[in-house]
């Protein structure tokens, strides 16, 4: 059974801070990451993809890969308001297989 | 780039009624969609993988003969919910794989069905 496993939350930090979502993941063989966003009533959308371990940095979205310790995080620099939804993470199962295995969403609320 | 549409955006019917959602790649080719479920405060849950020109692929628990999916194109899949009951009603969510992403998925905006 491949799992991904993220903290339901809600992770609350005030306007300006840093944001930290945390995911596991449980099939080593992995090879694609993916964070996602959802707000409330929408679908998902992506927000950044990671392939190789280290850090991944896009404007105010760092992702980070560790594949011996099997976890992919997100970091939210300058967090806003607008950044309060559900943050996905997503795992390709295996080479191979073109279905991701999604973790059940960390929601985080940025107080102004 | 990588623009995905769905019709209906929401959509409301009756119990034993069939229910069509369209789900269109824009601006690229997809062989591969996927159609996921969504309940309120759930996490989303795979439908089935919809390959162009073959048999859908259900994961456990998905009725096939109840959820009909079609790939006939490149840039086309349907979803047919067949005689919906109020148990079907949720968020149906379609995504196709962007042919050279490394498997990155892209939503499309979802559907919401309430069956009375």
């Amino acid at each position: 059974q491949k799992e991904v496993e993220q903290n339901s939350g809600p992770l609350s930090v005030p306007e300006g801070a840093i944001a930290s979502l945390n995911c596991t993941y449980s099939d080593r063989g992995s090879q694609s990451f993916f964070w996602y966003r959802q707000y409330s009533g929408k679908s998902p959308e992506l927000i950044m993809s990671i392939y190789s371990n280290g850090d991944k940095e896009d404007g105010r979205f760092t992702a980070q890969l560790n594949k011996a310790s099997q976890y992919v995080s997100l970091l939210i620099r300058d967090s806003q308001p607008s950044d309060s939804a559900t943050y996905l993470c997503a795992v390709n199962a295996n080479s191979g297989y073109s279905t991701l295995t999604f973790g059940k969403g960390t929601m985080l609320l940025v107080s102004p | 780039g990588a623009v995905v549409s769905q019709h209906p955006s929401w959509v409301i019917c009756k119990s034993g009624t069939s229910v069509k959602i369209e789900c269109r790649s824009l601006d690229f080719q997809a062989t591969t969609m996927f159609w996921y479920r969504q309940f309120p405060k759930q996490s989303l849950m795979l439908m089935a993988t919809s390959n162009e020109g073959s048999k859908a692929t259900y994961e456990q628990g998905v009725e096939k003969d109840k959820f009909l999916i079609n790939h006939a194109s490149l840039t086309l899949s349907t979803l047919t919910v067949t005689s919906a009951h109020p148990e079907d009603s949720s968020f149906y969510i379609c995504s196709a794989r962007a042919p050279t992403s490394q498997e990155t998925q892209y939503f499309g905006p979802g559907t919401r069905l309430l069956v009375l």
